[in-house]
């Protein structure tokens, strides 16, 4: 697609609930990350997938956050048991490659956010 | 450990005003550095990356530096419009990590 699309652009959960965040990364980009971002807060790095390698799982908070990625298509955030601090922005991005890959080609780094999934955890 | 920085954390100014919002680093070894901007509801929207080896990048009113030696970015706003009012972040990669760490940013805000 033309940008990174997220869904659900918010979601409304009970604590306990288990929640899944989709992201659709841009057409031929091979690297996706997973960011958090809590009221008032920096970015949180959470997970970085590029290409068939082994994902760089080491920002996951908790054994209750998973994610998946299939080739260089959609990735899924799971939540599991929900707790109120998970409540935050998620976001997602995608990059045609990822971090020291990109040789001169500069752009090839850019990062492209979705829009982010807002998760409020009552 | 890498320590992002970005100095003021709000900024008001009047519109048509030439700004610098400013950006450190603890550890110079950096691969690149970005700057994005965080409007609310539409995520965040890459402006400029400057690779290690560059010292600036331009992009219509726009233009970021980049100090490595000082541990120092700073990106300039030339007659800012009230449009440019938003959240601007920097990103810095390191030299072999895949992770981008982020300042809390500055919220810069243009006053009609």
């Amino acid at each position: 697609g033309a940008g990174v699309s997220q869904s659900p652009s918010n979601k409304v959960t009970e604590k306990g609930k288990d929640v899944e965040l989709r992201c659709d990364p841009i057409s031929g980009h091979t690297a996706l990350y997973w960011y958090r971002q809590r009221l008032g807060q920096g970015l949180e790095f959470l997970i970085y997938f590029q290409g068939n390698s082994a994902p760089d799982k080491s920002g996951l908070p908790s054994d209750r956050f998973s994610a998946e990625r299939t080739g260089e298509s959609v990735s899924t955030l799971t939540i599991q048991r929900t707790q109120q601090e998970d409540s935050a922005v998620y976001l997602c991005a995608s990059s045609l490659v990822g971090g020291g890959l990109a040789g001169a080609y500069s752009g090839a780094n850019v990062l492209t956010f979705g829009a982010g999934s807002r998760l409020t955890v009552l | 450990k890498q320590e992002v920085t970005q100095i003021p954390a709000a900024l008001s100014v009047p519109e048509g005003e030439n700004l610098v919002l400013n950006c450190s680093f603890t550890d110079s070894a950096i691969y690149n550095l970005q700057w994005f901007r965080q409007d609310p509801g539409k995520g965040l929207t890459s402006l400029l990356l400057i690779q290690s080896s560059q010292r600036e990048q331009t992009s219509g009113r726009l233009n970021a530096s980049l100090d490595k030696s000082s541990g120092r970015s700073t990106l300039y706003i030339a007659a800012s419009q009230p449009g440019d009012s938003a959240t601007y972040l920097c990103a810095v990669r390191a030299g072999n990590n895949r992770k981008l760490i982020w300042g809390l940013g500055t919220s810069l805000a243009v006053n009609p």
